[in-house]
Protein backbone atom coordinates (compact mmCIF):
# COMPACT_ATOMS: atom_id res chain seq x y z
CA UNK A 1 0.00 0.00 0.00
CA UNK A 2 0.81 3.53 -0.64
CA UNK A 3 2.63 5.51 2.30
CA UNK A 4 1.41 8.97 0.63
CA UNK A 5 -1.63 8.89 -1.52
CA UNK A 6 -2.50 12.08 -2.54
CA UNK A 7 -6.06 13.75 -3.38
CA UNK A 8 -7.64 14.37 -5.66
CA UNK A 9 -6.04 12.51 -8.79
CA UNK A 10 -6.65 15.25 -10.77
CA UNK A 11 -8.02 18.64 -10.26
CA UNK A 12 -8.59 21.39 -13.14
CA UNK A 13 -8.84 25.11 -12.72
CA UNK A 14 -8.94 28.24 -14.29
CA UNK A 15 -5.90 30.72 -13.78
CA UNK A 16 -6.20 33.32 -11.09
CA UNK A 17 -7.45 30.61 -8.91
CA UNK A 18 -6.29 28.41 -5.95
CA UNK A 19 -5.50 24.81 -5.99
CA UNK A 20 -5.29 22.82 -2.90
CA UNK A 21 -3.94 19.28 -3.44
CA UNK A 22 -3.70 16.62 0.03
CA UNK A 23 -2.03 13.91 0.52
CA UNK A 24 -1.96 11.41 3.19
CA UNK A 25 0.52 8.86 5.08
CA UNK A 26 0.94 6.11 7.40
CA UNK A 27 3.98 6.05 9.33
CA UNK A 28 6.17 8.70 11.12
CA UNK A 29 8.08 10.41 9.28
CA UNK A 30 11.17 12.91 9.76
CA UNK A 31 9.78 15.12 6.97
CA UNK A 32 7.54 15.41 4.23
CA UNK A 33 8.57 17.27 0.61
CA UNK A 34 6.55 18.39 -2.40
CA UNK A 35 7.69 17.61 -5.83
CA UNK A 36 6.80 19.04 -9.20
CA UNK A 37 6.97 17.10 -12.47
CA UNK A 38 6.05 18.64 -15.75
CA UNK A 39 5.16 16.14 -18.33
CA UNK A 40 8.11 13.92 -19.54
CA UNK A 41 10.74 15.81 -17.64
CA UNK A 42 12.42 15.22 -13.95
CA UNK A 43 11.16 15.96 -10.69
CA UNK A 44 12.00 19.02 -9.18
CA UNK A 45 12.06 20.12 -5.33
CA UNK A 46 9.15 22.33 -4.16
CA UNK A 47 9.12 22.51 -0.23
CA UNK A 48 10.39 20.48 2.40
CA UNK A 49 8.40 20.82 6.05
CA UNK A 50 10.15 18.59 9.16
CA UNK A 51 7.66 17.07 11.45
CA UNK A 52 7.97 19.83 14.06
CA UNK A 53 6.53 22.36 11.99
CA UNK A 54 2.94 22.94 10.93
CA UNK A 55 2.80 25.22 7.82
CA UNK A 56 5.53 26.38 5.84
CA UNK A 57 5.39 29.28 2.78
CA UNK A 58 7.77 29.71 -0.18
CA UNK A 59 6.46 32.12 -2.75
CA UNK A 60 2.72 31.22 -3.87
CA UNK A 61 3.06 28.24 -2.70
CA UNK A 62 2.01 27.21 1.41
CA UNK A 63 2.15 23.69 2.85
CA UNK A 64 0.68 22.16 5.90
CA UNK A 65 1.22 19.61 8.09
CA UNK A 66 -0.62 17.48 11.09
CA UNK A 67 1.07 14.51 12.02
CA UNK A 68 -2.17 13.47 14.27
CA UNK A 69 -3.94 13.55 11.31
CA UNK A 70 -0.80 12.14 9.09
CA UNK A 71 -1.84 14.35 6.48
CA UNK A 72 -0.34 17.27 4.53
CA UNK A 73 -1.88 19.66 2.15
CA UNK A 74 0.01 21.62 -0.56
CA UNK A 75 -1.51 25.08 -1.46
CA UNK A 76 -0.81 27.51 -4.76
CA UNK A 77 -2.02 30.64 -4.72
CA UNK A 78 -3.34 33.01 -7.79
CA UNK A 79 -2.17 30.33 -9.92
CA UNK A 80 -0.60 30.39 -13.75
CA UNK A 81 -1.13 28.63 -16.72
CA UNK A 82 2.56 27.29 -16.25
CA UNK A 83 1.70 25.66 -13.03
CA UNK A 84 0.16 23.15 -14.99
CA UNK A 85 2.05 19.30 -13.88
CA UNK A 86 1.50 16.77 -11.68
CA UNK A 87 2.06 17.48 -7.62
CA UNK A 88 3.80 14.26 -5.78
CA UNK A 89 3.99 14.42 -1.81
CA UNK A 90 7.19 12.48 -0.41
CA UNK A 91 7.39 11.07 2.90
CA UNK A 92 11.20 10.35 4.68
CA UNK A 93 10.17 8.10 7.34
CA UNK A 94 12.09 7.59 10.66
CA UNK A 95 12.65 4.37 9.86
CA UNK A 96 13.65 4.45 6.64
CA UNK A 97 16.16 5.35 4.31
CA UNK A 98 14.75 6.67 1.45
CA UNK A 99 11.62 9.04 -0.11
CA UNK A 100 8.47 7.24 -0.40
CA UNK A 101 6.54 9.64 -3.57
CA UNK A 102 2.41 9.42 -3.52
CA UNK A 103 0.80 8.16 -7.04
CA UNK A 104 0.40 12.62 -7.82
CA UNK A 105 -2.02 14.77 -8.31
CA UNK A 106 -2.19 16.24 -11.98
CA UNK A 107 -2.91 19.86 -12.44
CA UNK A 108 -4.35 22.05 -15.06
CA UNK A 109 -4.86 25.58 -14.69
CA UNK A 110 -7.03 26.80 -17.89
CA UNK A 111 -5.44 30.28 -19.54
CA UNK B 1 26.88 22.97 -11.47
CA UNK B 2 25.69 20.73 -14.12
CA UNK B 3 23.09 19.47 -11.87
CA UNK B 4 21.83 15.34 -11.74
CA UNK B 5 22.89 14.38 -15.28
CA UNK B 6 21.36 10.53 -16.65
CA UNK B 7 22.31 9.15 -20.11
CA UNK B 8 21.01 8.51 -22.45
CA UNK B 9 17.42 9.96 -22.24
CA UNK B 10 15.95 7.54 -24.19
CA UNK B 11 17.10 4.08 -24.74
CA UNK B 12 15.27 1.30 -26.39
CA UNK B 13 16.28 -2.47 -26.66
CA UNK B 14 15.16 -6.07 -27.41
CA UNK B 15 13.81 -8.58 -25.75
CA UNK B 16 16.52 -10.31 -23.94
CA UNK B 17 19.32 -7.33 -24.30
CA UNK B 18 20.96 -5.39 -21.68
CA UNK B 19 20.26 -1.65 -20.53
CA UNK B 20 22.95 0.17 -18.76
CA UNK B 21 21.83 3.23 -17.27
CA UNK B 22 23.98 6.34 -15.81
CA UNK B 23 24.17 9.04 -13.49
CA UNK B 24 26.61 11.23 -12.48
CA UNK B 25 25.10 13.01 -9.57
CA UNK B 26 25.59 17.04 -8.07
CA UNK B 27 28.92 17.98 -7.16
CA UNK B 28 29.59 17.43 -3.78
CA UNK B 29 26.82 15.00 -3.88
CA UNK B 30 27.84 11.40 -2.54
CA UNK B 31 23.99 9.82 -1.90
CA UNK B 32 22.66 8.25 -5.05
CA UNK B 33 18.63 6.52 -5.41
CA UNK B 34 17.28 4.98 -8.27
CA UNK B 35 13.35 5.22 -8.91
CA UNK B 36 11.24 3.93 -11.59
CA UNK B 37 8.36 5.50 -12.77
CA UNK B 38 5.47 3.86 -15.00
CA UNK B 39 3.56 5.78 -16.69
CA UNK B 40 0.25 8.08 -15.17
CA UNK B 41 1.87 6.33 -11.44
CA UNK B 42 4.25 7.85 -8.87
CA UNK B 43 7.76 6.78 -8.57
CA UNK B 44 9.33 3.49 -6.86
CA UNK B 45 12.22 3.78 -4.70
CA UNK B 46 14.60 0.92 -5.89
CA UNK B 47 18.05 1.71 -4.56
CA UNK B 48 20.21 3.84 -2.12
CA UNK B 49 24.10 3.81 -2.54
CA UNK B 50 26.85 5.85 -1.07
CA UNK B 51 30.26 5.46 -2.89
CA UNK B 52 30.99 2.31 -3.81
CA UNK B 53 28.21 1.19 -0.88
CA UNK B 54 24.70 -0.40 -1.71
CA UNK B 55 23.10 1.38 1.63
CA UNK B 56 18.91 0.18 0.67
CA UNK B 57 18.37 -2.45 -2.58
CA UNK B 58 14.84 -3.34 -1.31
CA UNK B 59 12.79 -1.75 -3.84
CA UNK B 60 14.70 -3.67 -6.47
CA UNK B 61 14.06 -7.10 -8.44
CA UNK B 62 16.62 -9.94 -7.36
CA UNK B 63 17.02 -10.58 -10.26
CA UNK B 64 18.28 -9.53 -13.45
CA UNK B 65 18.60 -5.92 -11.84
CA UNK B 66 21.87 -4.60 -10.59
CA UNK B 67 23.78 -1.19 -9.10
CA UNK B 68 26.66 0.25 -8.28
CA UNK B 69 28.49 3.45 -7.51
CA UNK B 70 32.01 3.16 -7.94
CA UNK B 71 34.84 4.87 -6.27
CA UNK B 72 35.28 7.19 -9.53
CA UNK B 73 32.55 7.92 -12.55
CA UNK B 74 28.94 7.47 -12.60
CA UNK B 75 26.46 5.37 -11.11
CA UNK B 76 25.40 2.36 -13.39
CA UNK B 77 21.73 0.70 -13.29
CA UNK B 78 21.67 -2.29 -15.14
CA UNK B 79 18.78 -4.55 -16.37
CA UNK B 80 19.88 -7.61 -17.69
CA UNK B 81 17.98 -9.94 -20.17
CA UNK B 82 14.86 -6.87 -20.36
CA UNK B 83 11.52 -7.79 -20.74
CA UNK B 84 8.42 -5.80 -22.01
CA UNK B 85 7.59 -5.28 -18.22
CA UNK B 86 10.69 -3.12 -17.48
CA UNK B 87 9.45 -0.37 -19.97
CA UNK B 88 9.82 2.65 -17.73
CA UNK B 89 10.89 5.77 -16.58
CA UNK B 90 14.44 5.50 -14.74
CA UNK B 91 15.08 8.38 -12.42
CA UNK B 92 17.94 8.83 -10.36
CA UNK B 93 18.37 11.80 -7.61
CA UNK B 94 21.36 13.00 -5.47
CA UNK B 95 21.65 14.72 -2.06
CA UNK B 96 24.41 15.56 -0.36
CA UNK B 97 23.28 14.34 3.05
CA UNK B 98 21.42 11.53 4.20
CA UNK B 99 18.68 12.25 5.73
CA UNK B 100 18.00 14.68 2.78
CA UNK B 101 17.56 18.00 4.57
CA UNK B 102 16.82 20.18 1.48
CA UNK B 103 15.33 17.42 -0.65
CA UNK B 104 16.83 15.87 -3.49
CA UNK B 105 17.71 16.68 -7.13
CA UNK B 106 16.36 14.60 -9.88
CA UNK B 107 17.39 14.08 -12.92
CA UNK B 108 15.68 14.17 -16.17
CA UNK B 109 15.69 10.32 -16.53
CA UNK B 110 16.23 7.32 -18.91
CA UNK B 111 13.16 6.37 -20.60
CA UNK B 112 13.56 2.53 -21.51
CA UNK B 113 11.56 1.43 -23.95
CA UNK B 114 11.66 -2.86 -24.56
CA UNK B 115 10.18 -3.75 -27.87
Amino acid sequence: SQQGEEDPQALSIQEGENATMNCSYKTSINNLQWYRQNSGRGLVHLILIRSNEREKHSGRLRVTLDTSKKSSSLLITASRAADTASYFCATEETSGSRLTFGEGTQLTVNP
Amino acid sequence: NAGVMQNPRHLVRRRGQEARLRCSPMKGHSHVYWYRQLPEEGLKFMVYLQKENIIDESGMPKERFSAEFPKEGPSILRIQQVVRGDSAAYFCASSPTHPANYGYTFGSGTRLTVV
